[in-house]
């Protein structure tokens, strides 16, 4: 099972960029990884989601190196509506493995 | 298009009792999951239903379980309630065929466990 990681928090200043790694030292072959962003009292949002190398849409980039083993999320140019608390998902395929990471709550300053 | 509904939106329940807890899935998805965020917690992985079936469950007891009817709405029920399950119960569904492992979540249930 894939156990991943990320820091607890993270503080930015608006019009910055933000990275947000989560580590996962034992992503299997089939798993992906997906990222979702929560506000409070909400359910939490799809933002991206990639197997390897480089994903980007409209929302944020994602890159997962060639050992998978980590994968960074990155917002672009944040804004105060970007505080939040942001998952990392790995899940493999037959959803059979799920691993939620703990979530990085990102505080963004005006 | 209708997101993914979650009935009731509180819940209290004294312990030792039964909670039922309802979702609605996005028109056209398949596949449902159920969650439970404790506060401050992250996201456990409780259930998993498609097409009627329940096809995995997370680390949890036997008291928590529930169904998927043949229009793919869910319900979670929770007996002998204790009073740490006092959560924010997370329902999210999933198209299949649609991108993988992108799930659609809706806005919870407060369960409240006195």
């Amino acid at each position: 099972l894939a156990k991943t990681t990320q820091p607890i928090s993270m503080d930015s200043y608006e019009g910055q960029e933000v990275n947000i790694t989560c580590s996962h030292n034992n992503i299997a072959t089939n798993d992906y990884i997906t990222w979702y962003q929560q506000f409070p009292s909400q359910g939490p949002r799809f933002i991206i989601q990639g197997y390897k190398t480089k994903v980007t849409n409209e929302v944020a980039s994602l890159f997962i190196p060639a050992d998978r083993k980590s994968s960074t999320l990155s917002l672009p140019r944040v804004s105060l509506s970007d505080t939040a608390v942001y998952y990392c998902l790995v899940a493999s395929g037959g959803y059979q493995k799920v691993t939620f990471g703990t979530g990085t709550k990102l505080q963004v300053i005006p | 298009e209708a997101g993914v509904t979650q009935s009731p939106t509180h819940l209290i329940k004294t312990r030792g009792q039964q909670a039922t807890l309802r979702c609605s899935p996005i028109s056209g998805h398949t596949s449902v999951y159920w969650y439970q965020q404790a506060l401050g917690l992250g996201l456990q992985f409780l259930l998993w239903y498609d097409e009627g079936e329940e096809r995995n469950r997370g680390n949890f007891p036997p008291r928590f379980s529930g169904r998927q009817f043949p229009n793919y709405s869910s319900e979670l029920n929770v007996n002998a309630l204790e009073l740490e399950d006092s959560a924010l119960y997370l329902c999210a569904s999933s198209f299949e065929g649609g991108r993988a492992y992108e799930q659609y979540f809706g806005p919870g249930t407060r369960l409240t466990v006195t």
